[in-house]
């Protein structure tokens, strides 16, 4: 069974400090893997994907993410963190078997706050 | 450009009430999806939709209809609301060959 964890519920951060956010996932053959965030009452946005090639990946707001082959993670992670980053991080596998639709699989969420 | 977008963006039901969300997109996305969002549990897929007149099951489909007779639209139904279908519903769509989904607003459904 295709699967996605984020061991952590809430990680916090002090401003201009470097954050990641974990995730893990677990499927058959070669995953695509996407970042989404989601701020307070609104939908998700999408940040970044893996589809493949190079391991790291660059997103918006000056988010990037690592494949770790491997370890089978992807963390989500910033140099310098800032206030407005804090929201509520997705990480998604996207099912790779024919006929899926495309669709994702989503880990639990993980509440980033930034603080000054 | 509206993207992709929800109505109603809040709803009260009582037990037994029908209802109909309505999700909207103007970028022309074969892919059309609808979610669910429950505090710690993440996304979980409800039905989807590859192309206008079909429709599937994902991971949580009981309870819920859904209806794809325009490309842009897709409904979702709830015939008899029960209040374990309280939740945040999110849709979303993408185009063929692209693998990012891009999200609506989401609505917020209380049933009591």
């Amino acid at each position: 069974a295709q699967s996605v964890a984020q061991p952590e519920d809430q990680v916090n951060v002090a401003e201009g400090n470097p954050l990641t956010v974990k995730c893990t996932y677990s499927v058959s053959g070669n995953p695509y893997l996407f970042w989404y965030v989601q701020y307070p009452n609104r939908g998700l946005q999408f940040l970044l994907k893996y589809i493949t090639g190079d391991n790291l990946v660059k997103g918006s707001y000056g988010f990037e993410a690592e494949f770790n082959k491997s370890q089978t993670s992807f963390h989500l992670k910033k140099p310098s963190a800032l206030v407005s980053d804090s929201a509520l991080y997705f990480c998604a596998v996207r099912g790779l078997i024919y006929n899926q639709g495309g669709k994702l699989i989503f880990g639990q969420g993980t509440e980033l706050s930034v603080k000054p | 450009n509206a993207g992709v977008t929800q109505t109603p963006k809040f709803r009260v039901l009582k037990t037994g009430q029908s209802m109909t969300l309505l999700c909207a997109q103007d970028m022309n996305h074969e892919y059309m999806y609808w979610y669910r969002q429950d505090p710690g549990m993440g996304l979980r897929l409800i039905h989807y939709s590859v192309g206008e007149g079909t429709t599937a099951k994902g991971e949580v489909p009981d309870g819920y209809n859904v209806s794809r007779l325009k490309k842009q639209n897709f409904l979702l139904g709830l015939e008899s609301a029960a209040p374990s279908q309280t939740s945040v519903y999110f849709c979303a769509s993408k185009v063929g060959g692209k693998r990012e989904q891009y999200f609506g607003p989401g609505t917020r459904l209380t049933v009591t």
